[in-house]
């Protein structure tokens, strides 16, 4: 969707290396979802981001919802095997409501053991 | 607790036929949508039903219908598939009517292929 860029398309690194994957929209946001995707599986959930500023973590991952910028980005620390996979950005935008949302169009990554 | 299940799995069709694709969302959920990934995309929006009323429909042209039973399972339909219509379908669920701040878990998906 070009109304929400995801950068890089795709990342490689080394195990144990801090990575970062950033989710920039056109749009005002409402709220920001991130979902990790084994190739041609389901999408699984991993954050939703509902505010300006905030900020929430699980395990090794954190994303951050920047309100001025319409940006979140995801940070992976200390990047293990299990971490590869695409990861996709879902905003649900202010003019719109349900559970419509619009998706990047992902960020492939790689994590070399 | 099962997830969201999809079937079937995989399917193979000629352009021209028609398809039905099922779902069955999370026990208690009430809502469906419908969403297709092609190959090196997100996934776009397709439907969304609600207490089985449609509530929200992506751009996608009429060959694509979908409804949703009493059990609140529901059925995508995909008429004169064209070789475009080649994707992986996903559906999701979500407890409400998807308002604000719900989370949507979705299923393994259905890949589409028409040949």
């Amino acid at each position: 969707s070009q109304e929400l860029e995801q950068s890089p398309q795709s990342l490689i690194v080394q195990e144990g290396k801090n990575l970062t994957i950033n989710c920039t929209s056109s749009k005002t946001l409402y709220g920001l979802y991130w979902y990790k995707q084994k190739y041609g599986e389901g999408l699984i959930f991993l954050m939703m981001l509902q505010k300006g500023g905030e900020e929430k973590s699980h395990e090794k991952i954190t994303a951050k919802l920047d309100e001025k910028k319409q940006q979140s980005s995801l940070h992976i620390t200390a990047s293990q095997p299990s971490h590869a996979g695409i990861y996709l950005c879902g905003a649900d935008f202010a003019e719109t409501s349900g559970s419509r949302l619009t998706f990047g169009e992902g960020t492939q990554l790689t994590v070399n053991p | 607790d099962a997830g969201v299940t999809q079937s079937p799995t995989h399917l193979i069709k000629t352009r021209g036929q028609h398809v039905t694709l099922r779902c069955s969302p999370i026990s208690g959920h009430k809502s469906v949508s419908w969403y297709q990934q092609v190959l090196g995309q997100g996934p776009q929006f397709i439907f969304q039903y609600y207490e089985k009323e449609e509530r929200g429909r992506g751009n996608f042209p009429d060959r694509f219908s979908a409804r949703q039973f009493p059990n609140y399972s529901s059925e995508l339909n995909v008429n004169a598939l064209l070789l475009g219509d080649s994707a992986l379908y996903l559906c999701a669920s979500s407890l409400g009517l998807g308002t604000r701040f719900e989370k949507l878990f979705f299923g393994s998906g259905t890949q589409l292929s028409v040949l």
